[in-house]
């Protein structure tokens, strides 16, 4: 079956811009997780919706927001970018809220801001 | 709070030779132990898992067992390949906060032919 896909994989905004990312989980998968990931910070928790309800949200500005749709596909929004929000995001689902069975990843979206 | 410490990399070894690589986690619930490879350009992928402890999680050569009286969670292969040269992470999750994954810094394995 498909693994979970994120798009687009590369982006460049400038400063001051906004951005969406995009994230399908694997089918019947109903949790969604988004990590950011940076050489300095290392993987940092952002977010985590089920049944389009946001669960958990990491130490992140209010500029970084998410949502999940009703299919349980999910997008996260970053307004107002900053230099430092140049980073590799990843998406996560996992089939419930805890099963202990471990996240399956996307590829990521690599971000760029310039 | 949740925190996980692994070695720091890199870690270089010669094809065949024996893997370690450390991490030791502090939690406070009961939480379940990950151990995820990332390989260049790509996102990361469950290499290994275990829920409870004693458990041993294992996968593609690799083992890991979980020691609550250590707080560890040592990841081990008996002879590495070239192909195993990526990142590895290790990670946590406890009852106490659902799906959030507290990742260690990661640790590069290089390994040459």
């Amino acid at each position: 079956k498909a693994g979970v896909t994120q798009t687009p994989r590369y982006l460049i905004k400038t400063r001051g811009q906004q951005v969406t990312l995009s994230c399908s989980p694997i089918s019947g998968h109903r949790s969604v997780s988004w990590y950011q990931q940076t050489p300095g910070q290392g993987l940092q928790f952002l977010f985590e919706y089920f049944s389009e309800t946001q669960r958990n949200k990491g130490n992140f500005p209010g500029r970084f927001s998410g949502r999940q749709f009703s299919n349980s596909r999910s997008e996260m929004n970053v307004s107002t970018l900053e230099l430092g929000d140049s980073a590799l995001y990843l998406c996560a689902s996992s089939l419930d809220v805890w099963t202990g069975d471990g996240y399956t990843f996307g590829s990521g979206t690599r971000l760029t801001v310039v | 709070g949740n925190s996980v410490t692994q070695m720091e990399g890199p870690v270089t070894l010669s094809e065949e030779a024996f893997l370690t690589i450390n991490c030791t986690y502090t939690a406070t619930g009961y939480p379940s132990l990950f151990w995820y490879v990332q390989y260049p350009g790509e996102g990361l992928q469950l290499l290994l898992k275990a829920t409870k402890a004693d458990d041993k999680g294992s996968n593609k050569g690799f083992e890991a067992t979980y020691r609550k009286e250590t707080t560890s969670f040592h990841l081990e292969k008996g002879s590495v390949q070239v192909s195993d040269s990526a990142v590895y992470f290790c990670a946590l999750s406890d009852d106490n906060a659902g799906n959030m994954l507290t990742f260690g810094g990661g640790t590069r394995l290089m390994v040459k032919p």
